[in-house]
C-alpha cells in the first residue's frame, strides 16, 4: 500500500524559514517523480514544485521560485521542501504526491507573526 | 500569468449526468497540457482520477471519464451518486508547470 506521510509543519514568523518532509512507503520512491501541492485555508489547490527521480530537474510555480527548494533523499524515502523567507500567503496545508496520484494527508503551515 | 477555469458550482440530481469543464487562458486544451481531475471531500486530501485527458486510476469508479470538449478539457459523472458530492479540481500542465483550475463544487440534489 503507497503510504505518503508528511511533517515539519507548524507556527512560524514572516521572514522565517520551515523545512517539510514527507516519508514515502509502498512503493519505489526511487523512480517516482514527486511533486508539492498547497491548500489554504478555504482555498483550493494550487500546485507548488515538482523534482524528478534523480534531482536533475525541478520546477516551481512563480509563487514560491527563489524561497522554496524541492528535493529528495532517494536513500531514505523521503521528499523535502525547504521554504524560506516564508509570508503569511504561504499558510497553507501542504500535500506531497506521487506522479499527481497518491497524495499523502498533509501538514498545516501557518506564517504568523 | 496562466489561469484556468472551471465552473464555480454545478447541480446535478442522482442517477444524472453532468460535464466539468477546465479552461486555459492560453487558448484551446490539447492532450499536450496533460489535463488530470482529483475529486475532494470535505476534511480529507485530494483523490486522483483522471490523468492525461482521458485515463482512469485504478480506483477511478467507471462512471467518471475525462475527454477534450469544444477546446477545453472535460470530466463527465454518469449516473451520479449521493457520495460524488465534493469539489473537483483539473490541472494542467504548461511545460514545466502545473496550474490547477479553482475548482467546482458539484451538488447531489
Amino acid at each position: 500500500e503507497v503510504q505518503l506521510v508528511e511533517s515539519g509543519g507548524g507556527l512560524v514568523q514572516p521572514g522565517g524559514s520551515l523545512r517539510l518532509s514527507c516519508a514515502a512507503s509502498g512503493f519505489t520512491f526511487s523512480t517516482s517523480w514527486m511533486h508539492w501541492v498547497r491548500q489554504a485555508p478555504g482555498k483550493g489547490l494550487v500546485w507548488v514544485s515538482r523534482i524528478n527521480t534523480d534531482e536533475s530537474s525541478t520546477s516551481y510555480a512563480d509563487s514560491v521560485k527563489g524561497r522554496f527548494t524541492i528535493s529528495r533523499d532517494n536513500a531514505k524515502n523521503t521528499l523535502y521542501l525547504q521554504m524560506n523567507s516564508l509570508r503569511a500567503e504561504d499558510t497553507a496545508v501542504y500535500y506531497c504526491a506521487r506522479n499527481l496520484a497518491d497524495w499523502g494527508q498533509g501538514t498545516l503551515v501557518t506564517v504568523s507573526s | 500569468q496562466t489561469v484556468v477555469t472551471q465552473e464555480p458550482s454545478l447541480t446535478v440530481s442522482p442517477g444524472g449526468t453532468v460535464t466539468l469543464t477546465c479552461a486555459s487562458s492560453t487558448g484551446a486544451v490539447t492532450s499536450g497540457y496533460s489535463p488530470n481531475w482529483f475529486q475532494q471531500r470535505p476534511g480529507q486530501a485530494p483523490r486522483a482520477l483522471i490523468y492525461s485527458t482521458s485515463n482512469k486510476h485504478s480506483w477511478t469508479p467507471a462512471r467518471f471519464s475525462g475527454s477534450l470538449l469544444g477546446g477545453k478539457a472535460a470530466l463527465t459523472l454518469s449516473g451520479v451518486q449521493p457520495e460524488d458530492e465534493a469539489e473537483y479540481y483539473c490541472l494542467l500542465y504548461y511545460g514545466g508547470a502545473w496550474v490547477f483550475g479553482g475548482g467546482t463544487k458539484l451538488t447531489v440534489l
